[in-house]
C-alpha cells in the first residue's frame, strides 16, 4: 500500500462548479496535511495545509481532514479554467519534517 | 520576500559527468529540503538541512549524491557519474514554522536530463 493515495484522474469539472479532490494516507502517526498546486512544467505552489480534524476555508479552497478514516480533502469552489493543474497531496509524521506526496490529481476545468 | 531560487533552471548533461546544483532559500529559513520529482509522480524527499546541519538523508541518496550547506544559507546538491536514471526535475523547497506546522515553499526546480 502506497503512503499517500490519490486517483490520478484526470478529473474533468465544468467552469463554475465544485471540483473535489480526495486524498487517503496509510500512517495513522500523520500529523500535517498539505495541498499543492502544480502547473505543467512548473513547481509545486502550496495552496493550504491541515492538522486538525475537520474543515479549513481559505477563499475558494476548503481543506477537510479526517484523521479517523484517514482522508483529506480538497474542494475547489466556483472552479476556474486557471484551477487546471495537478494537485499534489503531502504528509508529514510528528517529529519528522519531510514530506511524502501522492501522485497527484490532474483537474481539469471546462469552460 | 523574493523566493526560493534555484540555478541552473536546466541542465543537459552527458552520462559520466558531474553536476552540481544551487538553491538559494528564503532568506529567514532555517529548513531546506531537496527533492526529485519525475513524470507522472509526487516529489520524493532526498535530503534536508537545519541551519548547516544535515539532518536526514533519503536512502535514494546513494554514494554519487552529495548535498551542503556549508553556512545555513545557500545549498548545493553535487551528482557525480551521472546515469540516465538521473534525469528528474530536482527541487529544493525551504521552511518556516507556521504554528504547529512546518511550511515548506518550494523553487522553480532544475530539470537535469542526462543523455
Amino acid at each position: 500500500q502506497k503512503e499517500v493515495e490519490q486517483n490520478s484522474g484526470p478529473l474533468s469539472v465544468p467552469e463554475g462548479a465544485i471540483a473535489s479532490l480526495n486524498c487517503t494516507y496509510s500512517d495513522r502517526g500523520s500529523q500535517s496535511f498539505f495541498w499543492y498546486r502544480q502547473y505543467s512544467g512548473k513547481s509545486p505552489e502550496l495552496i493550504m495545509f491541515i492538522y486538525s480534524n475537520g474543515d479549513k476555508e481559505d477563499g475558494r479552497f476548503t481543506a477537510q481532514l479526517n484523521k479517523a478514516s484517514q482522508y483529506v480533502s480538497l474542494l475547489i469552489r466556483d472552479s476556474q479554467p486557471s484551477d487546471s493543474a495537478t494537485y499534489l497531496c503531502a504528509v508529514n509524521l510528528l517529529g519528522n519534517e519531510k514530506l511524502t506526496f501522492g501522485t497527484g490529481t490532474r483537474l481539469t476545468i471546462i469552460p | 520576500d523574493t523566493g526560493v531560487s534555484q540555478n541552473p533552471r536546466h541542465k543537459i548533461t552527458k552520462r559520466g559527468q558531474n553536476v552540481t546544483f544551487r538553491c538559494d532559500p528564503i532568506s529567514e529559513h532555517n529548513r531546506l529540503y531537496w527533492y526529485r520529482q519525475t513524470l507522472g509522480q509526487g516529489p520524493e524527499f532526498l535530503t534536508y538541512f537545519q541551519n548547516e546541519a544535515q539532518l536526514e538523508k533519503s536512502r535514494l541518496l546513494s554514494d554519487r549524491f552529495s548535498a551542503e550547506r556549508p553556512k545555513g544559507s545557500f545549498s548545493t546538491l553535487e551528482i557525480q557519474r551521472t546515469e540516465q536514471g538521473d534525469s528528474a526535475m530536482y527541487l529544493c523547497a525551504s521552511s518556516s514554522r507556521e504554528g504547529l506546522t512546518d511550511t515548506q515553499y518550494f523553487g522553480p526546480g532544475t530539470r537535469l536530463t542526462v543523455l
